[in-house]
């Protein structure tokens, strides 16, 4: 039973470029989360999708959008990238939107902005 | 806005010792979350507890719920290498915005 798969896991853009990360759920989950990690720090909450819409949002400017599509898989856009979005993308998957759900994370999507 | 506290931010130890870490907040939690981050991974879940006092144990692990319901406290007994990490507190926030937010962690070295 595979769990959350991110893809990809490594990527290098410039400013101002576009960048769009992928993200499939544990099995049985229908909930996505994303989180920033920037280095040394704690995941920092970017958005939750449950039912194919953004349901919660962290502090995050509007540069960072997403999508969920009916299978439950999403993706996470940033537009117009800065030096300061370089980080680890996690994504997180729950059955439910309720906090008290277990999250299961995948690895990360290390972006590098240049 | 919120933030949990992590405490200490590093600990450096030797291998057999005990571990203790905490974690703090100015507001309630009703869900206390203990994961654990390897290098080049995700977090992993390592204790989740859902109500004031409560104390639960994973193998070598105990984590307890603080009764002011404003901090929780990790325990590792008999710290072996594998334990290296960064440990992170989690909970989602008592009202109806249930996003979960993450301290910054403490991070676990074990000098060989």
């Amino acid at each position: 039973d595979a769990g959350v798969t991110q893809s990809p896991t490594h990527l290098i853009k410039t400013r101002g470029q576009q960048v769009t990360l992928r993200c499939s759920p544990k099995s049985g989950h229908d909930t996505v989360s994303w989180y920033q990690q920037a280095l040394g720090q704690g995941p920092q909450f970017i958005f939750q999708y449950y039912e194919e819409e953004e349901r919660q949002r962290g502090n995050f400017p509007d540069r960072f959008s997403g999508h969920q599509f009916p299978n439950y898989s999403s993706e996470l856009n940033v537009n117009a990238l800065l030096l300061g979005d370089s980080a680890l993308y996690l994504c997180a998957s729950s059955f439910g939107t309720s906090g008290a759900n277990v999250l299961t994370f995948g690895a990360g999507s290390r972006l590098t902005v240049l | 806005g919120q933030q949990l506290n992590q405490s200490p931010q590093s600990m450096f130890i030797q291998e057999g010792e005990d571990v203790s870490m905490n974690c703090t907040s100015s507001s309630i939690f009703n869900t206390w979350l203990w994961y654990k981050q390897d290098p080049g991974e995700g977090p992993v879940l390592l204790i989740a507890l859902y109500k004031a006092g409560e104390l639960t144990s994973n193998g070598r692990l105990t984590a307890q719920f603080g009764i002011t319901r404003k901090d929780s406290f990790l325990n590792i007994s008999a710290s072996i290498p594998s334990d290296v990490g960064i440990y992170f507190c989690a909970g989602p926030r008592q009202n109806r915005d249930d996003k979960i937010i993450f301290g910054k962690g403490t991070r676990l070295h074990i000098l060989p």
